[in-house]
């Protein structure tokens, strides 16, 4: 199926440890999002990658690294853990047609 | 800044009524502005989108929305709502193609048997 996947789905980790969620799309799309949905359900922008070059870092602390192996994948890497970062982390991917394209999400639960 | 403002956190519509889900934006150039549903447990999936074509724009499930510069708004409609419906539903706003979306704070739509 053509979609944006992302692995895991679920994960749940202590503080202080250091985790990644990938995400993988096979749309063709050239530009691909990380947004963050906290507790009260809203979206905020982290990342974006256009052919694998960073255009948008809003104010993410820099414990938090996108990586950008190819256009067809980003991943999101995340150190040092804190309660603070439980969100569901959402992967998206466009194709300079306006609409995103979004992946099932990733609930990441720090105990 | 550009940013939308979704007025009503929950809206609560009887099984076959209207369903009116508001959305104003704000945007100092020519937005380009999207309604997201997402159920329970998963992504967000795209409605429907204006991007300075037509006005009136139609979308899945039965779903339109208008766009009215004079009003600032991008209010979503269904004529007649089922319970299929219910979820959360964004608006988003845009300054183009490859641009963050920039989200409302989300409607809960619940529909009443």
């Amino acid at each position: 199926d053509t979609a944006v996947s992302q692995t895991p789905k679920y994960l749940v980790t202590q503080m202080g440890n250091d985790k990644s969620i990938k995400c993988e799309q096979n749309l063709g799309h050239d530009t691909m999002y990380w947004y963050k949905q906290d507790s009260k359900k809203f979206l905020k922008i982290m990342f974006s990658y256009n052919n694998k070059e960073l255009i948008i870092n809003e104010t993410v602390p820099n414990r938090f690294s996108p990586k950008s192996p190819d256009k067809a994948h980003l991943n999101l890497h995340i150190n040092s853990l804190e309660l603070g970062d439980s969100a569901v982390y959402f992967c998206a991917s466009s194709l300079a047609t306006y609409e995103q394209y979004f992946g099932p999400g990733t609930r990441l639960t720090v105990t | 800044a550009q940013s939308v403002t979704q007025l009503g956190s929950h809206v609560s519509v009887s099984e076959g009524a209207l369903v009116l889900l508001r959305c104003n934006y704000s945007s100092s150039v020519p937005p380009y502005l999207f309604w997201y549903v997402q159920y329970p447990n998963q992504g967000l999936q795209l409605l429907l989108k204006y991007t300075s074509a037509a006005t009136l724009v139609k979308g899945i499930n039965g779903f339109e929305a208008e766009f009215k510069k004079s009003e600032t708004s991008f209010h979503l409609t269904k004529p007649s709502a089922h319970m299929s419906d219910a979820a959360e539903y964004f608006c988003a706003v845009s300054y183009g193609g490859n641009e963050k979306l920039t989200f409302g704070t989300g409607t809960r739509l619940t529909i009443i048997p």
